[in-house]
């Protein structure tokens, strides 16, 4: 499993774009990258996943550079609501059962 | 459709007792895990179920004991709890097909 590198904390204002990078150099080729979001005291919840390029669904865009060494989680216009925590994970999801979470990124938006 | 249930949502042991921690899920999936969240820290796998009747270990399995009792239910048993087993508890399911976990909403476990 790859390992992932993410800021511990990042501090936002409402209205503004948030962009959350993960690193993770030894990433495999048949590694996917995946995010996590968890609001205090309720079990995380999927956000968005990717293998290269862009990705967006109705929640966020995840970009991945042609490398894949490092993924960028982007977050428009955040609301209060938005604080939490974000994991970054990185693993061969459809052949590997194991899920491993790292520390995450401590999210907080201001008003 | 529920997703994934846990029970209890809160307990509170003494040093030695034990308990086991219940964990179904309704979505069909073949996949279950049981994570620890220690307060301020991300999530760490304890054991994980690839299918009914397999179980492996996590990242920290020491103390615990896990069943796959059939393909809906996945439970957590502590033999002897010890302080340091004082934790928010979160099992997790997800289809084999499929790259996304849903989670409960966690047992919140103290033990004195």
């Amino acid at each position: 499993l790859a390992k992932t590198t993410q800021p511990i904390s990042m501090d936002s204002y409402e209205g503004q774009e948030v962009n959350i990078t993960c690193s993770h150099n030894n990433i495999a080729t048949n590694d996917y990258i995946t995010w996590y979001q968890q609001f205090p005291s309720q079990g995380p919840r999927f956000i968005i996943q990717g293998y290269k390029t862009k990705v967006t669904n109705e929640v966020a865009s995840l970009f991945i550079p042609a490398d894949r060494k490092s993924s960028t989680l982007s977050l428009p216009r955040v609301s209060l609501s938005d604080t939490a925590v974000y994991y970054c994970l990185v693993g061969d999801t459809y052949r590997d059962d194991k899920i491993i979470f790292g520390k995450g990124t401590r999210l907080h938006i201001l008003p | 459709n529920a997703g994934v249930t846990q029970t209890p949502k809160f307990q509170v042991l003494k040093t030695g007792q034990s308990m086991t921690l219940q964990c179904a899920q309704d979505m069909n999936h073949n996949s279950m895990y049981w994570y620890r969240q220690d307060p301020g820290m991300g999530l760490r796998l304890i054991y994980y179920s690839a299918s009914e009747g397999t179980t492996d270990k996590g990242e920290v399995p020491n103390g615990y004991n896990v069943s796959r009792l059939n393909k809906r239910e996945f439970s957590l048993r502590l033999e002897s709890a010890a302080p340091s087993q004082t934790s928010v508890y979160f099992c997790a399911s997800r289809d084999r097909e499929d790259t996304e976990a849903f989670f409960g909403q966690g047992t919140r476990l103290t033990v004195v």
